[in-house]
């Protein structure tokens, strides 16, 4: 099973400020990744698959980078409904994995 | 637009069986171009996916839990359904159904329900 670790487990940002958030894979997943976000009580936002695409409707300021074993997901510019927790997902082997997340809290 | 709805009962007993339905509104449950999953997340922890079921019955499941986890699918009520048993706390979740394009990613999700074990 692949192990999907994200890094830090908790990012303080100011709004406007600019978040960068990290998944690593155990082992190479290619670009097979997805990133979500997921606010209390709902379910979760797909924001970027294939490592760098953005889903449908989803913002500028998400961006996605990364191959292999090591990703990113940025944010540019805080706003005051990006602060949630950010799941990765590898959908590149089977059993699927998602990281543990991370919560990205107002400074 | 797609939309995706769990149903079934909020508290189980341990040791007996989990079930919950996913009612697939708005879109087609047979089309050849995806799959359908079950997601669940324990308070406070991370996701964990459980299974996907394919519009002719063909499954996958997690091994961590394939000792003990049914997904089924009738078509013809656009549903899909999820089985647990023999149910202890560590299945306390709020388990999520979802469209899994071929091999990809889940997008959309329904809300989620909660199931809570408890005697």
């Amino acid at each position: 099973e692949i192990v999907m670790t994200q890094s830090p487990a908790t990012l303080s940002v100011s709004p406007g400020g600019r978040a960068t958030l990290s998944c690593r894979a155990s082992q190479s997943v290619s670009s097979d990744i997805a990133w979500y976000q997921q606010k209390p009580g709902q379910a979760p936002r797909l924001l970027i698959y294939g490592a760098s695409s953005r889903a449908t409707g989803i913002p500028a300021r998400f961006s996605g980078s990364g191959s292999g074993t090591e990703f990113t997901l940025t944010i540019s510019s805080l706003q005051s409904e990006d602060f949630a927790v950010y799941s990765c997902l590898q959908y590149d082997q089977w059993p699927r994995t998602f990281g543990q997340g991370t919560k990205v809290e107002i400074k | 637009q797609l939309q995706l709805q769990e149903s079934g009962p909020g508290l189980v007993k341990p040791s007996e069986t989990l079930s919950l339905t996913c009612t697939v509104s708005d879109g087609s449950i047979s089309s050849s171009s995806y799959f359908w999953g079950w997601i669940r997340q324990p308070p406070g922890k991370g996701l964990e996916w459980m299974g996907n079921v394919y519009h002719n019955g063909n499954t996958f499941y997690n091994p961590s839990l394939e000792s003990r986890v049914t997904i089924s699918v009738d078509t013809s009520r656009k549903q899909f359904s999820l089985k647990v048993s023999s149910v202890t706390g560590a299945d306390t979740a709020v388990y999520f159904c979802a469209r899994v394009a071929v091999g990809n990613w889940f997008d959309p999700w329904g809300q989620g329900a909660l199931v809570i074990v408890s005697s």
